[in-house]
């Protein structure tokens, strides 16, 4: 069975920093393209970043309101997936989901983990 | 950007009745389409997959149609578990972006 399990979440500081984790386990890990997508509490999904897999060179997207602040990083000798967030702003307050390809092609989500819960607050 | 517009934000039915929910694209993302379904407190789940193709395990009740910057959801009858958020995504170009979702609440 697939497991996608989030750690690191927490309360932080604006313009503080704070590094997620995502273990998977079900799955043949090197081999998945993998995202993060966050959701505001009682709100909609927002894609965060891609991560491919090392054949792939590791290459990586973000969206915009991330990009230059967030990286996502992988350990494939871990099966863990990460997500470094500095300079974090309020707004970057959300449940943030791990997730892998489907089995359909690797942008189509699923499945997907249960997410762990980053506030960004004084 | 391809921003994706969901309607209507919410929908109000009774069980046995028919939901249709429609996605529109900034601009054509070809097939290139799925729809997702969230429940209070749990992650999104894949339904359908470019445009029309449901996921293993989602109920023949579940279908998808539509191509270029159009899709529609539709539920045929609705269940009491099919109650719940739905999400448009595509994936035809960078970044990846999200409907705002279409809740089907019951009436």
């Amino acid at each position: 069975e697939v497991q996608l399990v989030e750690s690191g979440g927490g309360l932080v500081n604006p313009g503080g920093s704070l590094r997620l984790s995502c273990a998977a386990s079900g799955f043949t890990f090197s081999d998945a393209r993998m995202s993060w997508v966050r959701q505001i509490p009682g709100k909609g999904l927002e894609w965060v970043g891609l991560i491919k897999t090392k054949t792939d060179g590791e290459t990586t997207q973000y969206a915009a309101p991330v990009k230059g602040r967030f990286t996502i990083a992988r350990d494939d000798s871990k099966d863990t997936l990460y997500l470094q967030m500095n300079s974090l702003r309020t707004e970057d307050t959300a449940l943030y989901y791990c997730t892998t390809g489907s089995r359909y092609h690797s942008y189509w989500f699923d499945p997907w983990g249960q997410g762990t819960l980053v506030t960004v607050s004084s | 950007e391809i921003v994706l517009t969901q309607s209507p934000a919410t929908l109000s039915l009774s069980p046995g009745e028919r939901a249709t929910l429609s996605c529109r694209a900034s601009q054509s993302v070809s097939s290139s389409l799925a729809w997702y379904q969230q429940k209070p407190g749990q992650a999104p789940r894949l339904l359908i997959y470019d445009a029309s193709n449901r996921a293993t395990g989602i109920p023949a009740r579940f279908s998808g149609s539509g191509s270029g910057a159009d899709f529609t959801l539709t539920i045929s009858s609705l269940e009491p578990e099919d109650f719940a958020v739905y999400y448009c995504q595509h994936r035809y170009n960078w970044p990846l972006t999200f409907g705002g979702g279409t809740k089907v609440e019951i009436k």
